[in-house]
């Protein structure tokens, strides 16, 4: 079956830092790979996504790269703001009409 | 314009009661789709919809589930017989079309306490 897994947090950084949320997965087929994020007291939102090897997904000074040989799509970011303080969900597709499968999530927690 | 909503944002029952969650997805969405979140996890998909059928059930937990959408929008998800381990969040998301490349939008969700 498929699953996602994707680094325990809180993750605590300071302003401007370099962020790295990693995220792996295993598939049977050719996923999709979508990045989620959930700010504080708001619903879930896409952020970026991938449809094929290689792509990068890219959105808010975010970006993540499909990388099929190590099935992995992490997240970065080179400067990060308080603003940026959520959880994160790394999820994926293979199914036909979109069912998403989710990691655990991660929260992450940028300080002045 | 308007998105997803769902009703009612919080639910506090008793074990053994049944409860009803509804989603309105965003107008002209075709697709529809049932997750939870319970706590310290993620998101677990429950149900799809196309239209008014629901070609997925695989991930209802037990008979005690079940969901139905009409008019090819509202959407409602029954538990029966509720139970504490149904305690969780359950989300609603729509997407224009079902296509696995395709955006899925999240409505706020629906905090359900079983006691």
């Amino acid at each position: 079956g498929n699953s996602v897994t994707q680094m325990e947090g809180p993750v605590t950084l300071s302003e401007e830092a370099f962020l790295t949320i990693n995220c792996t997965y295993t598939a049977t087929g050719y996923p999709s790979l979508f990045w989620y994020v959930q700010y504080p007291g708001e619903g879930l939102q896409l952020l970026l996504k991938a449809t094929k090897a290689d792509d990068k997904g890219s959105n808010k000074g975010f970006e993540a790269t499909y990388r099929k040989e190590t099935t992995s799509f992490h997240l970065e970011k080179g400067s990060v703001q308080v603003s940026d303080s959520a959880v994160y969900f790394c999820a994926l597709t293979t199914d036909s009409w979109g069912k998403l499968q989710f990691g655990a999530g991660t929260q992450v927690v940028v300080t002045p | 314009g308007a998105g997803v909503s769902q009703s009612p944002s919080n639910k506090v029952t008793e074990k053994g009661k049944d409860v009803e969650l509804r989603c309105d997805p965003i107008s002209g969405h075709t697709a529809l789709y049932w997750y939870r979140q319970r706590l310290g996890q993620g998101l677990e998909f429950l149900i799809y919809f196309q239209g008014n059928s629901a070609p997925d059930k695989s991930g209802l937990p037990s008979d005690r589930f079940s969901a139905e959408r009409t008019g090819e929008s509202v959407s409602t998800l029954t538990i029966q017989r509720t139970q504490q381990e149904d305690s969780a969040v359950y989300l609603c998301a729509s997407s224009l079309v079902s296509r696995n490349t395709d955006t899925q939008y999240f409505g706020p969700g629906t905090r359900l306490t079983v006691l």
